[in-house]
């Protein structure tokens, strides 16, 4: 059974601080890392994706992926009130013929003006 | 501009009653699902379709059936709908193992 961990929160940071959103997943043969912001109400839209160990950096956002401890972060600088959504987690497991993505429970991010 | 379009944004059906949910997307994408998102569950997987006519189970498909008969179009039946089948449903398409976008969701209550 594929499965794709996160903290629920909330998690609270004061505006201008860096929010910290970790992932962890379960099937060591992942490939592919997603990470989607859902507002309230709102269906999930992409903000980063990763395919390879290390850092991964735009604008304000860096996605961080450590395969052999089977784990994805993302890092939010600067954190802006507009920030405050669910961050899910997704994770792919390439090159078994399935486009499935297998995604985690959410964290709720509230920052704080 | 990608999109992806549900037929319905809120839906209220009693119980028994044969729901269709519609998708559609206009990116050309050959991979299509369905979603149900739940408090506390998070996004579940229902059914997904790599082609036309194709259709694969995911990870809750009970009380659940899809139709795809053109590429854009992405249906979801159920056909005795229940109270436990009240939830946000989300439509989702994608190429191959990349960014899936999803559509605005439909909020089905069943009464």
């Amino acid at each position: 059974q594929k499965e794709v961990e996160q903290n629920s929160g909330p998690l609270s940071v004061p505006e201008g601080a860096i929010a910290s959103l970790n992932c962890t997943y379960s099937d060591r043969g992942s490939q592919s890392f997603f990470w989607y912001r859902q507002y309230s109400g709102k269906s999930p839209e992409l903000i980063m994706f990763i395919y390879s160990n290390g850092d991964k950096e735009d604008g304000r956002f860096t996605a961080q992926l450590n395969k052999a401890s089977q784990y994805v972060s993302l890092l939010i600088r600067d954190s802006q009130p507009s920030d405050s959504a669910t961050y899910l987690c997704a994770v792919n497991l390439a090159g078994a013929g399935s486009y499935q993505l297998t995604f985690g429970k959410g964290t709720k991010l509230s920052v704080i003006p | 501009d990608v999109k992806v379009t549900q037929s319905s944004r809120y839906l209220v059906k009693r119980t028994g009653e044969k729901v269709f949910l519609e998708c559609v997307q206009d990116m050309d994408h050959e991979n299509m699902f369905w979603y149900r998102q739940d408090p506390g569950l998070g996004l579940r997987l229902i059914y997904f379709s790599y082609d036309v006519k194709m259709k694969e189970k995911g990870d809750i498909p009970e009380g659940y059936s899809v139709s795809r008969e053109k590429k854009e179009r992405f249906s979801l039946i159920l056909e005795s709908a229940s109270t436990n089948q009240t939830s946000m449903y989300l439509c989702a398409s994608t190429v191959g193992e990349n960014e899936q976008f999803f559509g605005p969701g439909t909020r089905l209550t069943v009464l």
